[in-house]
């Protein structure tokens, strides 16, 4: 059974960089079948899935087009985690995120951090 | 504005069938497949269908999904009150839509 467990400030002003970080247990960050994801959800948006990293070989990284310019995925194998950068917010960033497993689905979800971007 | 639409709210009495609609286009649900997620409130979304029609283990059989050609369905028979939730549908798309998207979701009211 894999689990993930988020961690990462909640509270931003405009123009910071939001960082948050999953932790995985039961699984491997460099499993070759294995795929990270950030998803958030917010009202006015629903869910909206940001990105993801993965291992086949080497690391890959695909992301959402809404936000491509200013996030990054990064796994840590050192730690078995990966982490979740996005740069430059504002209050449109408000949501919970969810870090979550899957490459054909979202087996596995964290527990979703609230991010709160205001001045 | 999410790219599957779903009716924003569904309800039904215990014991009955309520089926919940997702529509797309053939860039997403026309050409790959629908998975469903079900979020009880305050929770996390958990995995309810995939590839259409198939249940993890542990998601009992009252719950059932089918796809066809750009939409796709999710059906509950025997409505308990522990149903009542939010649930999303999501499928690949192709286009610069994607490569993940999502519906709307539809709260589901257990009368």
């Amino acid at each position: 059974q894999v689990q993930l467990q988020q961690s990462g400030p909640g509270l931003l002003k405009p123009s910071q960089t939001l960082s948050l970080t999953c932790a995985i247990s039961g699984d491997s960050v460099s499993g070759n079948s294995a795929a990270w994801n950030w998803i958030r959800q917010s009202p006015s948006r629903g869910l909206e899935w940001l990105g993801r990293t993965y291992f086949r070989s080497k690391w890959y990284n695909d992301y959402a087009v809404s936000v491509k310019s200013r996030i990054l995925i990064n796994p840590d194998t050192s730690k078995n985690q990966f982490s979740l950068q996005l740069n430059s917010v504002t209050p449109e960033d408000t949501a919970v995120y969810y870090c979550a497993s899957g490459e054909i689905r979202f087996d596995y979800w964290g527990q979703g951090t609230l991010v709160t971007v205001s001045s | 504005q999410s790219v599957l639409t779903q009716p924003p709210s569904a309800s039904g009495a215990p014991g009955q069938r309520v089926t919940i609609s997702c529509s797309g286009s053939s860039s997403n649900i026309g050409s790959n497949t629908v998975n469903w997620y079900q979020q009880l409130p305050g929770t996390a979304p958990k995995l309810l269908i995939y590839n259409n029609n198939q249940r993890p283990s542990g998601v009992p059989d009252r719950f059932s999904g089918s796809k066809s050609g750009t939409s796709a369905s999710l059906a509950i028979s025997g409505l308990q009150s522990e149903d009542e939730a939010d649930y999303h549908c999501a499928a690949w798309d192709d286009s610069l839509n994607g490569p993940w998207v999502f519906g709307g979701g539809t709260k589901l009211t257990v009368l």
